[in-house]
């Protein structure tokens, strides 16, 4: 069973501070993708990245891929109160599903 | 273009009855695919469907049984509602899978069970 760890399980932060959230397994993934959730809605795809090692940007935010493709991490920079939802890691690469963590959720206060 | 749409988006049902939740996609995906999602556990996956006429079991499938009898429409069935079933299920459609497919997800169905 492959099972994908999120951390921290919650964030509460200032409006313009910098946050990391973390995806970690002891499975290799081909793929690792992250998903934002706003109450009431399902999740959006915000990025998926497929190579060890591979940095992607979108605007304020920073996905990364380990290079053994075990784990990613989410970096906001400046975060906004806009950004807060849940933020949900998933895995690819085991047949026609996905693999997907518990979430973060975050809250960001003006 | 819709996307996934799901209905109802809320029901109240009593323990033992049944019900059915429809999902309907415009995208012409072959994969259909039916979560729940329950507080601290992340989205689960039921079933799932890879084209007409197809289903298979996901990681927690029992009490719940699929039909895709259309290409459009995933159907999500409870013939015998338990409280443990009170959630929020999530349907989903893609491409067939590759390097990093994009799920697309419908805005969710609540259920409570009494």
């Amino acid at each position: 069973t492959q099972l994908l760890e999120q951390s921290p399980q919650f964030l509460s932060i200032q409006e313009g501070e910098n946050l990391t959230v973390y995806c970690n397994s002891s499975s290799v993934f081909s793929s690792l993708q992250w998903y934002r959730q706003e109450p009431g809605e399902g999740p959006v795809l915000l990025v998926t990245v497929v190579t060890g090692g591979e940095v992607k940007k979108l605007k304020r935010l920073t996905f990364q891929f380990g290079d053994a493709r075990k784990d990613s991490s989410l970096h906001i920079t400046a975060a906004q109160p806009g950004d807060t939802g849940l933020y949900l890691c998933a895995g690819g690469g085991y047949g026609n599903k996905l693999v997907f963590g518990a979430g973060t959720i975050l809250r960001v206060k003006s | 273009n819709a996307g996934v749409t799901q209905t109802p988006k809320f029901r109240v049902l009593k323990t033992g009855q049944s019900m059915t939740l429809l999902c309907a996609q415009d995208m012409n995906h072959e994969y259909m695919y039916w979560y729940r999602q329950d507080p601290g556990m992340g989205l689960r996956l039921i079933h799932y469907s890879v084209g007409e006429g197809t289903t298979a079991k996901g990681e927690v499938p029992d009490g719940y049984n699929v039909s895709r009898l259309k290409k459009q429409n995933f159907l999500l069935g409870l013939e015998s509602a338990a409280p443990s079933q009170t959630s929020v299920y999530f349907c989903a459609s893609s491409t067939p899978p590759g390097a990093g497919e994009t799920q697309y997800f419908g805005p969710g169905t609540r259920l409570l069970v009494l």
